[in-house]
Parts: C-alpha cells; sequence; structure tokens
C-alpha cells in the first residue's frame, strides 16, 4: 500500500463553520506534512510533524489546527477561515523528516477548500 | 522574487516531439526533485538528483543536476499526451532544510 489519502476531496464551508480535514497513510512514514497550494502556484509547507509531535509550523494562523493522533493519522482543524483560504490542501508523507530532505515524498491528492 | 526559478512557465508542444524544463537555483542545491501533477490532484514524485553531474532517466524522461548544482533540467523525449500536467522541481537550499517548490511548468501536449 503505497497510497495517502486524503478525505473530503472537496469540502464547501462558511466562515462560521468548524470542519476538518484528515489524512491517512499506512507506509508506516513518521512524517507527515501539510501544504498549501493556492491556484496556479506551487505548494507551500504548513506544518510537519515527526514520530506524532508537531516539528514545523510555519507562521500558519490559528485557526488552522493540526492533529496527529497516531502514526497514520493527521488531521487539520478548520474553524472561522476566510474566503482566501479557498485552496487545495495536500497532505504528504515520508519515512522521516530526513528522508523528507531527500525530497521523497508522497503526496495525497488533496482536499480542495472552498471558504464562502 | 522566487529561489527557485522554472522556465518556461508554460509549453505547447506536438506528440512526439522533445521538450526541455530548467530550474535554476540562485543557491547551491542540497538535493533537486522533480514532481509531476495533474491540475487539482496531488504531486508524483519523479526523480531526485543529488551529487553535481548526476543524471537519472525514467522511461522517456530524463533529468540531470549540473556540475555547479544550480540548476537541473528535466527532458521528454518524444512526448505523448500523458505526459501533459504541471512539472514542479523542488529543492532544499541548506542541509537539512525544508523541501521547497518552483512554480511550476504547464505542459500540453497537443495529439
Amino acid at each position: 500500500d503505497t497510497e495517502v489519502t486524503q478525505t473530503p476531496k472537496h469540502l464547501v464551508m462558511g466562515m462560521t463553520n468548524k470542519k476538518s480535514l484528515k489524512c491517512e497513510q499506512h507506509m508506516g512514514h513518521r512524517a507527515m506534512y501539510w501544504y498549501k497550494q493556492k491556484a496556479k502556484k506551487p505548494p507551500e509547507l504548513m506544518f510537519v510533524y515527526s514520530y506524532e509531535k508537531l516539528s514545523i509550523n510555519e507562521s500558519v494562523p490559528s485557526r488552522f489546527s493540526p492533529e496527529c493522533p497516531n502514526s497514520s493519522l493527521l488531521n487539520l482543524h478548520l474553524h472561522a477561515l476566510q474566503p482566501e483560504d479557498s485552496a487545495l490542501y495536500l497532505c504528504a508523507s515520508s519515512q522521516g523528516v530526513a528522508r523528507a530532505n531527500t525530497g521523497e515524498l508522497f503526496f495525497g491528492e488533496g482536499s480542495r477548500l472552498t471558504v464562502l | 522574487s522566487q529561489e527557485l526559478e522554472q522556465s518556461p512557465q508554460s509549453l505547447i508542444v506536438q506528440e512526439g516531439k522533445n521538450l526541455t524544463i530548467n530550474c535554476t537555483s540562485s543557491k547551491t542545491l542540497y538535493g533537486l526533485y522533480w514532481y509531476k501533477q495533474k491540475y487539482g490532484e496531488g504531486l508524483i514524485f519523479l526523480m531526485m538528483l543529488q551529487k553535481g553531474g548526476e543524471e537519472k532517466s525514467h522511461e522517456k524522461i530524463t533529468a540531470k543536476l549540473d556540475e555547479k548544482k544550480q540548476q537541473s533540467s528535466l527532458h521528454i523525449t518524444a512526448s505523448q499526451p500523458s505526459h501533459a500536467g504541471i512539472y514542479l522541481c523542488g529543492a532544499s537550499l541548506r542541509r537539512g532544510g525544508k523541501l521547497i517548490f518552483g512554480q511550476g511548468t504547464e505542459l500540453s501536449v497537443k495529439p
């Protein structure tokens, strides 16, 4: 199994809603990532979890709250988002953070978020 | 300005033609990686280059990292419609640094 699975694929939410994006991998990877990608732009790193602990937060606003319940799961909790937060949110995993620096990231298909 | 510059930003080629995409950094690259992305989907890892002068091939795609490790090229031979998509280069610009991406090159292949 070499997949990173993200749900939902599409999400529409209002600015007052609370929702969550989910990511799952069963490759035994110990590092997991959230990236944000706006249209026609490259992915931008948001968070890195290493061994289920948050190791990098790229100054992401607190309305985005990551959670890593176990080594296979990564969630991104969303609350009080703004329309400019609309984007494709990509989850990725790697064998370890060091391996991420070798670029060997496995990406999910992404969750397309629209904030109204 | 972008730390990784890709050129061209978009490319339309006739099926069967060869093409090259470039990725240039103003700093030494500690590893250069090529990914492909279909619009609105996840990234697919293509190749990783770490040593100056390194060259790797997979099917009809060849990537090179120049000797000074500041530029990489991705060459596709005899392009097919299945090659269409967005090609992104990624790199670490310092040892242990996070992976950053170029702005991407959108490739269209006309049958």
